[in-house]
């Protein structure tokens, strides 16, 4: 069955603790993206990465940290510095394009809140 | 820089009638729009891209360059079309990669 799967699903933490957000991939993707839902905000991108160790900050960098080691893992981390990190998670992948968008493939998302 | 606004966040309408979710972009070069959906407790998935030309699911878009608009539309909404509709905008020619800005996102409730 092929896709994206994001892990945990739900996840609580303490102020001050970092997290770190799981996206998995066996779509044989090369690019991958991590955005953040908020009701009435729409999706912002936080980091995306077009190739195995590469990566680039998107709108909303602040706070957050990837790694791009293996082709099929997009880890996220939130840290202890992002001011309001409670919110949805979504992770999706897409294939690797130089002229413009491709469809991108999404993740069933990881809802984090900072207790 | 690039901008996708969606004006109505909530958006209802009874079954049978047309429905046109909004969506205005601000971009300087050849922009590519799309429409992505989620239904209740499913995954956002694409719905259509403007290039494809498609009606999916009886929805139409056709983008408007003049008025940099790109609205949604079907002429006889269905109960199951209740979801959360997001446009997206991705600039033609990018190096930096396919990143996609997406609208704040319409909510369509379908009545009965």
């Amino acid at each position: 069955d092929g896709g994206i799967t994001q892990s945990p699903k739900y996840l609580f933490r303490k102020e001050g603790q970092n997290v770190t957000l799981s996206c998995e991939q066996n779509l044989n993707h090369d690019a991958m993206y991590w955005y953040r839902q908020d009701p009435g905000q729409g999706l912002r991108l936080i980091y995306y990465s077009q190739i195995v160790n590469d990566f680039q900050k998107g709108d909303i960098a602040e706070g957050y940290s990837v790694s791009r080691e293996k082709k099929e893992s997009f880890p996220l981390t939130v840290t202890s510095a992002q001011k309001n990190p409670t919110a949805f998670y979504l992770c999706a992948s897409s294939t690797r394009s130089f002229s413009g968008a491709n469809v991108l493939t999404f993740g069933a998302g990881s809802r984090l809140t900072v207790l | 820089a690039q901008r996708v606004t969606q004006p109505e966040k909530l958006l209802s309408v009874f079954k049978g009638a047309p429905v046109e979710l909004k969506c205005n972009y601000s971009y300087s070069g050849s922009p590519e729009l799309f429409w992505y959906v989620q239904y209740s407790r499913q995954r956002l998935q694409l719905l259509l891209r403007h290039i494809s030309r498609e009606s999916i699911k009886g929805f139409t878009a056709d983008l408007n360059k003049g008025e940099t608009s790109f609205h949604l539309k079907k002429p006889f909404a269905q109960e199951e079309d209740s979801a959360m509709y997001y446009c997206a905008l991705s600039g033609v020619g990018e190096t930096s990669g396919s990143r996609l800005t997406f609208g704040e996102g319409t909510q369509l409730t379908v009545n009965p």
